[in-house]
């Protein structure tokens, strides 16, 4: 059973809009919430983070929307750019395990058109 | 340069050979992860460490070993007993507690014929 869902396998948006890329998640005990920004045949890297004490965290272009009542969070960039077109995937951990371990969702492949 | 290093890139196999998979990193983290990743699935946990000499068995540890007698290196074996060892395997590392972003290596992409 699917922990972490990402509903939206692909999004095309264009240049200089904005990308809202959404996860949904079934875990009441998740705490924590990560977004990991991946190309080909590479390693993902850590975009933007946000605790569950918060309702939003904004790092440049990048902002991370909570909403635990509906169990959702969400990503905005803007303005999009070419460069951020890679599969996005959302992260959760439970900081009552102990052991932070993540679970990541399917990932969002995120296209921005020039 | 501070990082989490992983080789090789490419690695081809024979069906029924065991593999051993190379993770190395120098950002003095405690914690260190194997994932693997299949076309469409999200990243899957296989094995995890936290401290030298110790590690768990992560939701698909079915068919793979692990090590960690140093706490730069935590090297993947892969069994005959994978059925379906074919993917693309990363490796990340975490610091102490209290930090919950895991950094990754470039993985490295396994194919079994």
């Amino acid at each position: 059973d699917q922990q972490v869902k990402q509903n939206s396998p692909s999004l095309s948006v264009q240049e200089g809009r904005i990308s809202i890329l959404n996860c949904d998640y079934t875990n009441s005990m998740f705490d924590y919430f990560l977004w990991y920004k991946k190309y080909p045949a590479e390693g993902p890297t850590f975009l933007i983070s946000i605790s569950s004490i918060k309702d939003k965290n904004e790092d440049g272009r990048f902002t991370v929307f909570l909403n635990k009542s509906a169990k959702h969070l969400s990503l905005h960039i803007v303005p999009s750019q070419p460069g951020d077109s890679a599969v996005y995937f959302c992260a959760a951990s439970a900081s009552g395990a102990g052991s932070y371990q993540l679970t990541f969702g399917k990932g969002t492949k995120l296209s921005v058109i020039p | 340069d501070g990082g989490i290093t992983q080789s090789p890139k490419y690695l081809f196999r024979k069906e029924g050979q065991n593999v051993t998979l190379s993770c190395e990193q120098n950002l003095n983290h405690d914690a260190m992860y194997w994932y693997r990743q299949d076309p469409g699935q999200g990243l899957r946990l296989i094995y995890y460490s936290q401290i030298v000499n110790d590690f768990q068995k992560g939701d698909i540890a079915e068919g793979y070993s692990v090590s960690r007698e140093k706490k730069e290196s935590f090297p993947l074996t892969v069994t005959s007993a994978q059925k379906n060892p074919t993917a693309f395997y990363l490796c990340a590392s975490r610091m102490t507690s209290g930090f919950y972003e895991q950094y990754f290596g470039p993985g490295t992409r396994l194919t079994v014929t």
